[in-house]
């Protein structure tokens, strides 16, 4: 099986943009779609991102989801970052047989 | 809006079994497919198997296989994850989610704590 590499955190201020990436180990990134999602402490994950880089309703177009063949990886970008964005985030995909696999996941901070 | 609401908190010894539940709201079918995710006490998410309602047609992780069965119940709409011979390292928190995994939107329950304690 595969495994999907995220960067531990990253930290940025108020109104920046940053990028989460999700490095896939083997097989292509295309192969089966990416969702991303964001978990605050104490709470459930929420889709933020689904098929690679479609925003489910309510979520901000801030957000945006997309994926790279050449580097095989799918990034996260939040623009103009705010408090509420601090969270943890992971990315998922399949492999070929659809069993689901998660990123490590990245601990955001808005600084 | 799809709701998924899940069975309450579950304390059990090692080698029991524990039976945690998924039900979707009225106006939400199960006719999608149905994950089992876990996260474990500041670890990151883990996932298990998926059920396909329209069916039944289970796929676990090799990790869980043998130990994990998932259930549905389509005229209450709900569907089940049980994991048998319970360990320590099971304590964690079990998502149910319902969406893809071909296309669409995801949707997760809010989260049953199980707690493995001798």
């Amino acid at each position: 099986n595969f495994m999907l590499t995220q960067p531990h955190s990253v930290s940025e201020s108020p109104g920046k943009t940053v990028t989460i990436s999700c490095t896939r180990s083997s097989g292509s990134i295309a192969n089966t779609y990416v969702q991303w999602y964001k978990q605050r402490p104490g709470s459930a994950p929420t889709t933020i991102i689904y098929e690679d880089n479609k925003r489910p309703s309510g979520v901000p177009d801030r957000l945006s989801g997309s994926v790279d063949s050449s580097s095989n990886s799918a990034s996260l970008t939040i623009s103009g970052l705010k408090t509420e964005d601090e969270a943890d985030y992971y990315c998922q995909s399949y492999d070929n047989r659809f069993q689901g696999v998660f990123g490590g996941g990245t601990r955001l901070t808005v600084l | 809006q799809v709701q998924l609401v899940q069975s309450g908190a579950e304390v059990k010894k090692p080698g029991a079994s524990a039976k945690v539940s998924c039900k979707a709201s009225e106006d939400t079918s199960i006719s999608q497919y149905m994950h089992w995710v876990r996260q474990a006490p500041g670890q990151g998410l883990e996932w298990m198997g998926l059920i396909n309602p329209s069916g039944g047609a289970t796929y676990y992780t090799q990790k869980f296989q043998g130990r994990v069965t998932l259930t549905r119940d389509t005229p209450t709409n709900t569907i089940y994850m049980e994991l048998s011979s319970l360990r320590s390292e099971d304590t964690a928190v079990y998502f149910c989610v319902q969406g893809g995994p071909y296309s669409g939107n995801y949707y997760w329950g809010q989260g049953t704590l199980v707690s493995v304690s001798s």
